[in-house]
């Protein structure tokens, strides 16, 4: 099994420019999440699907979308960067078959510049 | 609102000498903890996880973290540390449907 994968690894960007953060996880898992990590500040939460065909906001959804497009792949999207996106973004899977104490598992991570 | 907190940011200790790292939670009903590392350019793994019962808790890689609800920690412990612990940990907790991060503690072993 890979786990959770992530593409791309690195990305730079200019402000204003628009990319898709993919995300895949092959554990037949239901939950999906997208954190960013920014130094001192722990991971935060951006957006989150509790089941295929369901998308929540977490903590910092503004700027953003997602998509849950099917019960294995959620993708993030940047639809016009900016310098204040520039973080490091995670994409992590659970079973939640206990709800959300299920452990999560995270990918290696999407590091990505803004300019 | 319920949280975890990690007040050192940064320690730096010594490779074979004894290790903890300090998380408190926020009021809560029988909180599920957990602990995951990051290594450097990695994503996070999980070290270990508490629900309920026994509160010594022990995880991969030689360590162990206690529940003690009459302090509301859990901190996590190794008794011996080796160079490649070197690592930032993070303290969690579940709420509604997501993780709760602390800010993390960033680990520096010296040979």
């Amino acid at each position: 099994n890979a786990g959770v994968t992530q593409t791309p690894k690195f990305q730079v960007l200019k402000t204003g420019q628009s990319m898709t953060l993919q995300c895949a996880q092959d554990m037949n898992h239901n939950s999906m999440y997208w954190y960013r990590q920014d130094p001192g500040m722990g991971l935060r939460l951006i957006y989150y699907s509790a089941s295929e065909g369901t998308t929540d906001k977490g903590e910092v959804p503004n700027g953003y979308n997602v998509s849950r497009l099917n019960k294995r792949e959620f993708s993030l999207r940047l639809e016009s960067a900016a310098p204040s996106q520039t973080s490091v973004y995670f994409c992590a899977s659970s079973s939640r078959s206990r709800g959300s104490e299920e452990t999560q598992y995270f990918g290696p991570g999407t590091r990505l510049l803004v300019l | 609102a319920q949280s975890v907190t990690q007040p050192d940011i940064h320690i730096t200790v010594s490779e074979g000498a004894s290790l903890e790292l300090r998380c408190n939670y926020s009021y809560g009903a029988t909180p599920y903890l957990f602990w995951y590392v990051q290594s450097p350019g990695q994503g996070l793994q999980l070290l270990l996880k508490y629900f309920s019962g026994d509160t010594l808790v022990q995880g991969i890689k030689g360590f162990e973290a206690e529940f003690k609800r009459s302090q509301s920690s859990f901190n996590l412990r190794k008794p011996s540390v080796h160079w490649s612990d070197a690592a930032e940990y993070f303290c969690a907790r579940p709420s509604t449907d997501k993780l709760i991060f602390g800010t993390g503690t960033r680990l520096q072993v010296f040979p």
